[in-house]
């Protein structure tokens, strides 16, 4: 069974550009989670789908936005892109958001902002 | 507000050897769960072991195993027999609870550096 997929591996924006993130989760999970992880903040809980909704979301700014398809793969956007926003992202997924679900872990995206 | 610590930024271990890394944890739910995971260079997270709050028992998984101390609130982690693979970052993780509805997430401490000398 394959894992979890995240495309691209590296991206390279400027400042004030917007970028898409995809994540497509293992076949048969419908929970999938995304996560920033920066050397001085560490990781950073950003949203969770389920079905297709939004159930959580982190405290980013409305720059972050996230959806989910039907067939579970889910994408990220960020608009407007700020220096800070230089960060690996991660995507998670699992069976179903209950508490004791086990995330599985793409490898993410490391996204570069100059 | 839920934080987690770890205190060892970095850590060495000979290998076949023990080593603990540290944990620490503040929140004022009685139940939740407690994870720990590896990310190698290849940056993917994978889980090493998890410990939910309710059980006393003391998780294990082959060479990891977990000193939980609720009242402490305390999560170290112990790897044993230690081999070169094992080199990682390791970060603690704490779940919030399934009825933290809109709150529910992972939050994770900074991580462990560990290297694995030969």
């Amino acid at each position: 069974k394959a894992g979890v997929t995240q495309t691209p591996r590296y991206l390279i924006k400027t400042r004030g550009q917007q970028v898409t993130l995809s994540c497509s989760p293992i076949s048969g999970h419908r929970s999938v989670s995304w996560y920033q992880q920066t050397p001085g903040q560490g990781l950073q809980f950003l949203f969770e789908y389920f079905s297709e909704t939004q159930r959580n979301k982190g405290n980013f700014p409305g720059r972050f936005s996230g959806r989910q398809f039907s067939n579970s793969r889910s994408e990220m956007n960020v608009s407007t892109l700020e220096l800070g926003d230089s960060a690996l992202y991660l995507c998670a997924s699992s069976l179903n958001p209950g508490r004791n679900e086990k995330l599985f872990f793409g490898s993410g995206t490391q996204l570069s902002v100059l | 507000a839920q934080t987690v610590t770890q205190s060892q930024p970095e850590m060495s271990v000979q290998e076949a050897e023990t080593v603990t890394l540290s944990c620490t944890y503040d929140t004022s739910e009685s139940d939740y769960y407690l994870f720990w995971y590896k990310q190698p260079p290849s940056r993917q997270m994978i889980l090493v072991i998890r410990q939910e709050a309710y059980k006393q028992q003391n998780a294990t998984e082959n060479r990891f195993s977990v000193n939980f101390q609720k009242a402490a609130k305390s999560f170290s982690l112990k790897i044993s027999d230690s081999q070169l693979g094992d080199a990682a970052m390791y970060f603690c993780a704490y779940r919030t609870p399934s009825n933290a509805g809109n709150n529910r997430k992972l939050i994770w401490g900074l991580g462990t550096s560990l290297a694995v000398n030969p």
